[in-house]
Formats: C-alpha cells, sequence, structure tokens
C-alpha cells in the first residue's frame, strides 16, 4: 500500500511563476514531513519540512502547507527559477517503537521543469 | 564537517552473486539508514542501525543485510542478487529521534545481469 502518494508525475511552469507541488498521506502516525529535491546522479537533497504540529512553514521561496484533517501537504515554489528543475520527493517520517530511530516513507516523487 | 559518501557510484553484478555497499556517515550522525529506489520510484526503507544493532527494517526478505561499525560507518549486504534488485541503493545519516532530516549519499547504483 502506498501511505505517501504523488499523484502528479510531473509538472512544467513558467520561470517566475508560483510551482505548487502536492502530496497525500494515509497514516496517522507520521509525525514529520519533508520534502527532498533530487537532481540527477545525485542523493536527495533537504529542502524544507513541517512538524504534523504546525500548518505552515517557509524558508525563502519555499512554503509547505500541512492540512491534516484531508491528510494533504503542498510546496510551494514562488518565483520558480530554471535551476528548481528537478525531482521533488515528500516524505513522511515514522519513529521506531522506542523512539531511537527514525524512517522516511517517501512519495514516488514530481519531476518540475521550470521553462524560462 | 563530511557529506555523506558511498562507495562504489556504480557496480555491476550477476544474478545469484553477493555484494557489499559501503556508507560513511555525515560527522556526528549515529544513525544510518539503507533505501533502494528503483527506476521511476521513490527511495523504500530497507533497514536503519542506531550503535550498531538494526533498529528498524521495512519489508526487504533476509537476504538484505548490514552492520554499522564504532565509527558509525555502515554497510549493506545484498545475498544471491535477483534482476529486481537492479536499483540506487542511498545511504542516509541523522541524528537519533530528532526534528532533523536525513543527509543522503550520492547512491550506488547496482545493475545485476
Amino acid at each position: 500500500d502506498q501511505q505517501v502518494k504523488q499523484n502528479s508525475p510531473s509538472l512544467s511552469v513558467q520561470e517566475g511563476r508560483i510551482s505548487i507541488l502536492n502530496c497525500d498521506y494515509t497514516n496517522s502516525m507520521f509525525d514529520y514531513f519533508l520534502w527532498y529535491k533530487k537532481y540527477p546522479a545525485e542523493g536527495p537533497t533537504f529542502l524544507i519540512s513541517i512538524s504534523s504540529i504546525k500548518d505552515k512553514n517557509e524558508d525563502g521561496r519555499f512554503t509547505v502547507f500541512l492540512n491534516k484533517s484531508a491528510k494533504h501537504l503542498s510546496l510551494h515554489i514562488v518565483p520558480s527559477q530554471p535551476g528548481d528543475s528537478a525531482v521533488y520527493f515528500c516524505a513522511a517520517r515514522k519513529l521506531s517503537r522506542d523512539n531511537y530511530g527514525q524512517n522516511f516513507v517517501f512519495g514516488p516523487g514530481t519531476r518540475l521543469s521550470v521553462l524560462p | 564537517e563530511t557529506g555523506v559518501t558511498q562507495s562504489p557510484t556504480h557496480l555491476i553484478k550477476t544474478r545469484g552473486q553477493q555484494v557489499t555497499l559501503r556508507c560513511s556517515s555525515q560527522s556526528g550522525h549515529n544513525t544510518v539508514s539503507w533505501y533502494q529506489q528503483a527506476l521511476g520510484q521513490g527511495p523504500q526503507f530497507i533497514f536503519q542501525y542506531y550503535r550498531e544493532e538494526e533498529n528498524g527494517r521495512g519489508n526487504f526478505p533476509p537476504r538484505f543485510s548490514g552492520l554499522q561499525f564504532p565509527n558509525y560507518s555502515s554497510e549493506l549486504n545484498v545475498n544471491a542478487l535477483e534482476l529486481d534488485d537492479s536499483a540506487l541503493y542511498l545511504c542516509a545519516s541523522s541524528l537519533v529521534a530528532s526534528n532533523t532530516e536525513a543527509f543522503f549519499g550520492q547512491g550506488t547504483r547496482l545493475t545485476v545481469v
């Protein structure tokens, strides 16, 4: 079962406009959500995160919104730049039973293309 | 502060063989996790090590095993390789149960022929 879903495999946006990437999850036990960006031939790079007790977190051009009742989060990038073109993964954190450790459940990713 | 490094970057193995992948954690991080990323999919959690002990496992068979060493570096071993094991294997290090992100290495691309 896919606990973290990103239903849009790809998204194209004009430079300077807003990019909105969406993510849905099914497990209420997730306590922390993250967005990672991945360029070809590189590992995922952390972008921004949000705790489940918040509904918004902002860092420069990047804002993540969390709607816990809908089990939905979104990443807003504004303004979008050509260098933002990458695959974006939504991830949700599960703590291990003894809380000494965490693992992340990833969505399948959305490929963002920002057109100049 | 050094990042997470993995070796080798690419590897080709034959079905039935065994493989060992290596990972050096980010300085100060005591938790290492391994992920498998098949083509077109997100990373899938294999297992995690904390203080040299396995501390959480995903839905992978026992032929996937690992080790963590006192310096927090880690190995992923896969026995009896199958064609479907072809994937990018990612190592991630993090602090214990902290509200912090996991830092990923660049991955090892394993091809099983």
